[in-house]
């Protein structure tokens, strides 16, 4: 089976411009989450989603938004970029959904990542 | 704020060595404490804890959680230049999300 996959691997971008990254989640995960890795840092949340729905968001600007497709795959948008935004930015999937009554958490499967540079 | 602190930030060891990571947090409503090693890309999971005082084992890959302490360590023993990369703490808090520690640099010289 195919693990978590990403597109592009990297990507140029300039200041001021957007930029979609893509995510398919292991098959039968219909969890997504985003996070962003800096140089030497570990990763940050950005968001998850689980049946198309958002159901966490970490503390990034309204520029990052992101959304899930009925295939459970998803997108991560970021406009107006900065040179901050440059990072790893990662998807991960994973078999829990969301919901903190549900038992014990699955672990993150993580994609390579997309590495965004902005210029 | 919830935070995950990994220390020591790098470690360079010879083959054959044995090594102490360590984590500790303070998270709200902690679920689970994972660890994870990330060579160049993907961190890839190697263990995931949930109870105080049972070690999870996985070759020369061994750890452990405080619950009561709120820490957790990674022991790796007779080391191997494969060993090399950077170790991630995470721990799932309120809302089932992830917070990640800065990782471990582990160097390990032939």
């Amino acid at each position: 089976d195919a693990g978590v996959t990403q597109s592009p691997t990297h990507l140029i971008k300039t200041r001021g411009q957007q930029v979609t990254l893509r995510c398919s989640p292991i098959s039968g995960h219909k969890s997504v989450s985003w996070y962003q890795q800096v140089l030497g840092q570990g990763p940050q949340f950005i968001f998850q989603y689980y049946e198309k729905e958002e159901r966490g968001r970490g503390n990034f600007p309204d520029r990052f938004s992101a959304r899930q497709f009925p295939n459970y795959s998803s997108e991560l948008n970021v406009n107006a970029l900065l040179l901050g935004d440059s990072a790893l930015y990662l998807c991960a999937s994973s078999l829990r959904a969301a919901n903190p009554n549900l038992g014990n958490n699955s672990p993150l499967h993580f994609g390579n990542g997309t590495r965004l540079t902005v210029t | 704020e919830d935070k995950v602190v990994q220390s020591p930030l790098s470690l360079v060891v010879h083959e054959g060595d044995t090594v102490t990571l360590n984590c500790s947090y303070e998270v709200t409503n902690f679920r689970s404490l994972l660890w994870y090693k990330q060579e160049k890309k993907a961190p890839t999971f190697l263990f995931m804890l949930t109870s105080s005082g049972i070690e999870k084992k996985s070759g020369r890959l061994s750890s452990i959680l405080d619950k009561k302490e709120l820490f957790s360590i990674l022991n790796i023993t007779a080391t191997q230049t494969g060993d090399s990369a950077v170790y991630l703490c995470a721990v799932v808090g309120t809302g089932n999300q992830f917070y990640f520690g800065t990782g471990t640099s582990l160097t390990v010289i032939p």
